[in-house]
């Protein structure tokens, strides 16, 4: 069975500053898919990024990047010059390819400090 | 804008109720889920449906059930209402043609208090 494992509760960074926000994943299948929601306190979970376990290079979507490393299973999302916006929840999740639903990890909630 | 409706963003029953929690999606996705979400814990897959009329069992069915008779509705039920069901359920649609990176669409959730 799929697992998802993001070890950080709650993360406090100034505005301005890079986040790492870290995830694990436990999976048996050879092919797989990653992916980072954001959850802003309005509820609604956001798209934020994918990343293909056959993909060669880390994914990056705007100030989103995903550290993609296949060997060790992880999959941590990094927020580059973090802004008052970014605070939310943030979820980390895994499909495994060919099926639709999604694993989602604990959460991180990550608040913004001005 | 394309987007999943669910009816209610806050409910409140009493336990032994019978609630239904309605979802409608306008992108003529075939995939149809429902989610809770607890603190701590992430969102649990409850049921999810691949077609009309179809439905399976994801991590947490016991005390929920589903109906699907239209492809662009997914209903949540919970036949008698208990207070351990209280949380925030979320309802995604996803479509069978474009999996992976288009990721699921997620409605804002309904956030259920039973007393």
């Amino acid at each position: 069975a799929q697992k998802i494992t993001q070890t950080q509760p709650g993360m406090f960074v100034q505005e301005k500053e890079a986040v790492t926000l870290d995830c694990t994943y436990d999976t048996s299948d050879p092919s797989y898919g990653l992916f980072w929601y954001k959850q802003p306190s309005s509820g609604e979970m956001i798209f934020l990024i994918y990343q293909g376990s056959y993909d060669q290079q880390n994914a990056t979507e705007g100030r989103y990047s995903l550290n993609f490393q296949k060997a060790r299973k992880s999959a941590n999302l990094v927020i580059s010059a973090s802004q008052l916006g970014d605070s939310a929840m943030y979820f980390c999740a895994m499909s495994p390819r060919g099926a639709q639903k999604l694993v989602f990890g604990q959460g991180t909630r990550l608040t913004i400090n001005p | 804008d394309v987007k999943v409706t669910q009816s209610s963003r806050y409910l409140v029953k009493r336990t032994g109720e019978k609630v239904f929690l309605e979802c409608v999606q306008d992108m003529d996705h075939e995939n149809m889920f429902w989610y809770r979400q607890d603190p701590g814990l992430g969102l649990r897959l409850i049921y999810f449906s691949y077609d009309v009329k179809m439905k399976e069992k994801g991590d947490i069915p016991e005390g929920y059930s589903v109906s699907r008779e239209k492809k662009e509705r997914f209903s949540l039920i919970l036949e008698s209402a208990s207070t351990n069901q209280t949380s925030m359920y979320l309802c995604a649609s996803s479509t069978s043609l474009m999996t992976g990176r288009y990721g699921y669409t997620f409605g804002s959730g309904t956030r259920l208090t039973v007393v």
